[in-house]
């Protein structure tokens, strides 16, 4: 099956620097890579998804870009605040029918 | 809507005891899911359904079972609880539309087996 690899386990950034998460996968059929943030006792929720057939995708402060040949995607969130603390999660799947997630980032915005 | 609902938020099971953890949707999703979260671990996939009346393994499946006799329900049953089955349990579930679509999570059960 996949395997979703997600680098680093812990991050920490001072408010309003940039944070960067990054994943590889190794399935390359896998098209679909959403990432999920997870705050302390709370399920996870979607943050921003990309498909394979796009390079990069926006939302506000947060971007997802992905590499097909490499295999890797990556997180950035920009202008981080205290509020962007917490667990992000990456995943891919080929069908939707099995969903592989990465070993999460503890990311720490200090004030 | 509520989303995704877990039932119970805690529970403490003794070694061989078995309990089911339930879920429901409101939102006339097709596919449900079942996961498990250990401490600095991803979620790993224990069961899924595509639907009423169809389930599938995912990852982990070993010690566990699933039905889905509605749409809206998803339960998860541990027959002969073991202490490698402490762990946090997501439920979650999204709809079937052309592509694939965000999964939305319940807010978990957390099972403590001694």
């Amino acid at each position: 099956g996949e395997n979703v690899e997600q680098h680093p386990s812990t991050l920490s950034v001072q408010e309003g620097d940039s944070a960067v998460i990054k994943c590889t996968y190794s399935d390359s059929a896998s098209n679909y890579f959403p990432w999920y943030k997870q705050e302390l006792g709370k399920g996870p929720q979607l943050i921003i998804d990309i498909r394979s057939n796009v390079g990069e995708k926006k939302d506000q402060r947060i971007a997802v870009t992905l590499n097909k040949t490499a295999k890797h995607f990556s997180l950035h969130i920009t202008e981080t605040q205290p509020e962007d603390s917490a667990v992000y999660f990456c995943a891919a799947t080929v069908t939707g029918n099995q969903f592989y997630f990465g070993t999460g980032t503890s990311l720490t915005v200090i004030p | 809507n509520a989303g995704v609902t877990q039932t119970p938020k805690f529970r403490i099971l003794k070694i061989g005891q078995s309990m089911t953890l339930q879920c429901t949707q409101d939102m006339n999703h097709n596919y449900m899911y079942w996961y498990r979260q250990d401490p600095g671990m991803g979620l790993k996939l224990i069961y899924y359904s595509v639907g009423a009346g169809i389930t599938d393994k995912g990852e982990v499946p070993n010690g566990y079972n699933v039905s889905r006799s509605t749409t809206e329900d998803f339960p998860l049953r541990l027959e002969l609880a073991a202490p490698s089955q402490t762990s946090v349990y997501f439920c979650a579930s999204r709809k079937t539309l052309t592509g694939i679509h965000e999964q939305y999570f319940g807010p978990g059960t957390r099972l403590t087996v001694t």
